[in-house]
């Protein structure tokens, strides 16, 4: 069954840095692309950037590029997002998800809540 | 970045009914769509991709369409089951985007 459970979230002053970590299991973690994508307290999803099986390649929302970063550990079958600076307007649930082609995602993790206030 | 512009943003159908959602690209995105099925506090589940590939596991009743810059997602004969928010995302070019959601409330 494939399963994937993000943690590291919670209250963070605004400029802080944050990481998030989401762990992969029931599939074959270093044959996939994988995607972080955040859905806000209003519900609007927006795909943050996804990143090659191999760690190789990684591409971003151009709004977030300069922010955020994607990385992966294929030994520990784990996805990160590093967060920086971060804004009230970063104050979200993220989600790990596991891409196909890459482009759409056929899996969601249960998701892990930022709140971005003073 | 394509805008994706989903319609209705809320929908009130009754159990049976064929209830249709619409997404509609600002520019062609030649099938690279896919549809979500999110419930009330949980995380979103593939539906459709390919714009009328069915994934896994998902009940016959659901349906995609379209081509070009217009796509629909088709639930017949509704269950309360489906009683969720729907999103539309496109994948033909980055960054990939959602759209604004469809929830379906029973009528």
């Amino acid at each position: 069954e494939v399963q994937l459970v993000e943690s590291g979230g919670g209250l963070v002053q605004p400029g802080a840095s944050l990481k998030l970590s989401c762990v992969a299991s029931g599939f074959t973690f270093s044959d996939y692309w994988m995607s972080w994508v955040r859905q806000t307290p209003g519900k609007t999803m927006e795909w943050i950037g996804d990143i090659k099986y191999d760690g190789s390649y990684t591409n971003y929302a151009p709004s977030l590029k300069n922010r955020f970063t994607i990385s992966r550990d294929n030994a520990k079958s784990t996805l990160y997002l590093q967060m920086s600076n971060v804004r009230s307007e970063d104050t979200a649930t993220y989600y790990c998800t596991r891409d196909m082609n890459p482009g759409y995602f056929d899996y969601w993790g249960q998701g892990v809540m930022v709140t971005v206030s003073s | 970045d394509i805008q994706m512009t989903q319609s209705p943003a809320s929908l009130s159908a009754s159990l049976g009914e064929t209830v249709t959602i619409e997404c509609r690209a600002s520019e062609d995105i030649y099938n690279g769509l896919a549809w979500y099925q999110q419930k009330p506090g949980k995380s979103p589940q593939l539906l459709i991709y390919n714009a009328n590939s069915l994934h896994t596991g998902v009940p016959s009743r659901f349906s995609g369409s379209g081509s070009g810059t217009q796509y629909s997602l088709k639930i017949n004969s509704l269950q309360s089951e489906d009683v969720a928010s729907y999103f539309c995302q496109q994948y033909y070019d980055y960054p990939w985007t959602f759209g604004g959601g469809t929830k379906l409330e029973l009528k």
